[in-house]
């Protein structure tokens, strides 16, 4: 098992342009969280998705931010029009279920800079 | 709304010696609570789950506790090494939804 796979590691944005971050589960996970970790602060949880669902979206900013988990392919975290604030390392994590006991495996992130 | 503190912010100690890390969360309806391990620029590694039924969960030199009732947890670890400089990252909430806190960033001088 490959673990939660997230590409690319590193990616570069000018202000203004879009920015595309994907999230393989680990295999029969189909359950995804998307967090981000600006300098300076913690992870903050943005989204949850199950496949096809957005099952809580409370952690997305309500602008420019999207996400989605089609029924075939990788979870996708799309950030439109990119500004210098959104520059962080943004984790996905996958689980089995929903149980909210189970645990949730991390990526090791994709780092994002907006220059 | 869950919130999650660690302290000290940053410690360093010298090689071989025994330190707790500690973690304070305000919302004692967790279903987990998690240490992680983050390097400069790196991904996250769990290093011990302790579910809400659990006291206390070890993986060798780390021991980690839960007092749900004080809202608090400690991660130990014993006969620190210079590898183990990094920062570690406390967690509490549910599978999908956790708090994290900022962190310790710990240092091991040789």
């Amino acid at each position: 098992n490959a673990g939660v796979m997230q590409n690319p590691r590193h990616l570069v944005r000018r202000r203004g342009q879009e920015a595309r971050l994907r999230c393989s589960p680990m295999k029969g996970h189909s359950h995804v969280y998307w967090y981000r970790q600006l300098p300076e602060e913690g992870l903050k949880f943005m989204v949850y998705l199950q496949k096809e669902n957005i099952i809580d979206e409370s952690g997305m900013p309500k602008e420019r931010f999207s996400a989605e988990f089609p029924k075939e392919g990788p979870s996708i975290l799309r950030i439109q029009q990119v500004v210098r604030g959104d520059s962080a390392a943004y984790f996905c994590a996958s689980s089995p279920s929903r149980d909210r006991g189970t645990e949730a495996f991390f990526g090791q992130g994709t780092r994002l800079t907006v220059v | 709304k869950q919130e999650v503190t660690q302290i000290p912010a940053a410690l360093s100690v010298p090689e071989g010696e025994n330190l707790v890390l500690n973690c304070s969360f305000t919302d004692s309806a967790i279903y987990n609570l998690q240490w992680f391990r983050q390097d400069p620029g790196k991904g996250l590694t769990s290093l011990l789950l302790i579910q809400s039924s659990q006291r206390e969960q070890t993986s060798g030199r780390l021991n980690a506790s839960l007092d749900k009732s004080s809202g608090r947890s400690t991660l130990y670890i014993a006969a620190s090494q210079p590898g183990d400089s990094a920062t570690y990252l406390c967690a509490g909430g549910s599978n999908y939804k956790l708090t994290f806190g900022k962190g310790t960033l710990l240092t091991v001088n040789p």
